[in-house]
C-alpha cells in the first residue's frame, strides 16, 4: 500500500486560474514533508520543505500546507502559468531503521492551457 | 556547480547485457541515492551510499550493484538487463542522511529500455 496518495491524479486548468492539490500520508515517523516540481523528462526539483511544527510555507505563486495532526498537505498554485504544466509529486521524509528515507507519491499532473 | 549530472541520458540494451549509469556531484555531499521512476508509480529507491566505502540497499535492490569509491561518484551497474529494468533512473544527492531537512538536489535522469 503507497503510503503517500496524492489526489486529483491529474487536472487540466486555465491560465491564470489557481488550483490546489492533496497529499495524504500515513508514513511515520515523520521528519518533513516535501513538494517537488518535475517538468516532462527532467529530474525532480524541490518547490517547499515542511517540518512538524511548520503549517505553511511559499515559493512565489506555490504555497504549500501541512496538517501533522490528520497527515494532510496541499499545494496551492495562484494565477498559474503555462510554466506550471508539470507533475507536482508529495514526498514524506521518514526515519526507517535509524536511515533516513524518503516516501514518493505517484504525482500530481498538471496540465495548464491558455 | 553543475549539481548532479546523469550520463547518458538515453540507452537501449538487449537482454543479458551490462551496463553502467554514471552519476557525479560536485557539491561535495555526503548522501547520494539511485531511484527508478516507473508509470503510475512513485520514484523507488534502488541504493543508497552516505558516504565514500559505504553502501546500502534501497526498496528494490535486485539486479543492481553499486559501489561508491570516491564523495563525488556513484554509479549503478546492470550486470545482466532484464526488460523488467526499462525504466528512468534518477540519481539524488544531499548534504547529510542524518539532517533530515536538507534538500535532495536530483539529475535529469537516464531513460533505459531493455528489449
Amino acid at each position: 500500500k503507497n503510503q503517500v496518495e496524492q489526489s486529483p491524479q491529474s487536472l487540466i486548468i486555465l491560465e491564470g486560474k489557481n488550483c490546489t492539490l492533496q497529499c495524504n500520508y500515513t508514513v511515520s515517523p515523520f521528519s518533513n514533508l516535501r513538494w517537488y516540481k518535475q517538468d516532462t523528462g527532467r529530474g525532480p526539483v524541490s518547490l517547499t520543505i515542511m517540518t512538524f511544527s511548520e503549517n505553511t510555507k511559499s515559493n512565489g505563486r506555490y504555497t504549500a500546507t501541512l496538517d501533522a495532526d490528520t497527515k494532510q498537505s496541499s499545494l496551492h498554485i495562484t494565477a498559474s502559468q503555462l510554466s506550471d504544466s508539470a507533475s507536482y509529486i508529495c514526498v514524506v521524509s521518514h526515519t526507517l531503521y535509524g536511515n533516513n528515507r524518503l516516501a514518493f507519491g505517484k504525482g500530481n499532473q498538471v496540465v495548464v492551457i491558455p | 556547480n553543475a549539481g548532479v549530472t546523469q550520463t547518458p541520458k538515453f540507452q537501449v540494451l538487449k537482454t543479458g547485457q551490462s551496463m553502467t549509469l554514471q552519476c557525479a556531484q560536485d557539491m561535495n555531499h555526503e548522501y547520494m541515492s539511485w531511484y527508478r521512476q516507473d508509470p503510475g508509480m512513485g520514484l523507488r529507491l534502488i541504493h543508497y551510499s552516505v558516504g565514500a566505502g559505504i553502501t546500502d540497499q534501497g526498496e528494490v535492490p535486485n539486479g543492481y550493484n553499486v559501489s561508491r569509491s570516491t564523495t563525488e561518484d556513484f554509479p549503478l551497474r546492470l550486470l545482466s538487463a532484464a526488460p523488467s529494468q526499462t525504466s528512468v533512473y534518477f540519481c539524488a544527492s544531499s548534504m547529510g542522511t542524518g539532517k533530515a531537512n536538507y534538500g535532495y538536489t536530483f539529475g535529469s535522469g537516464t531513460r533505459l529500455t531493455v528489449v
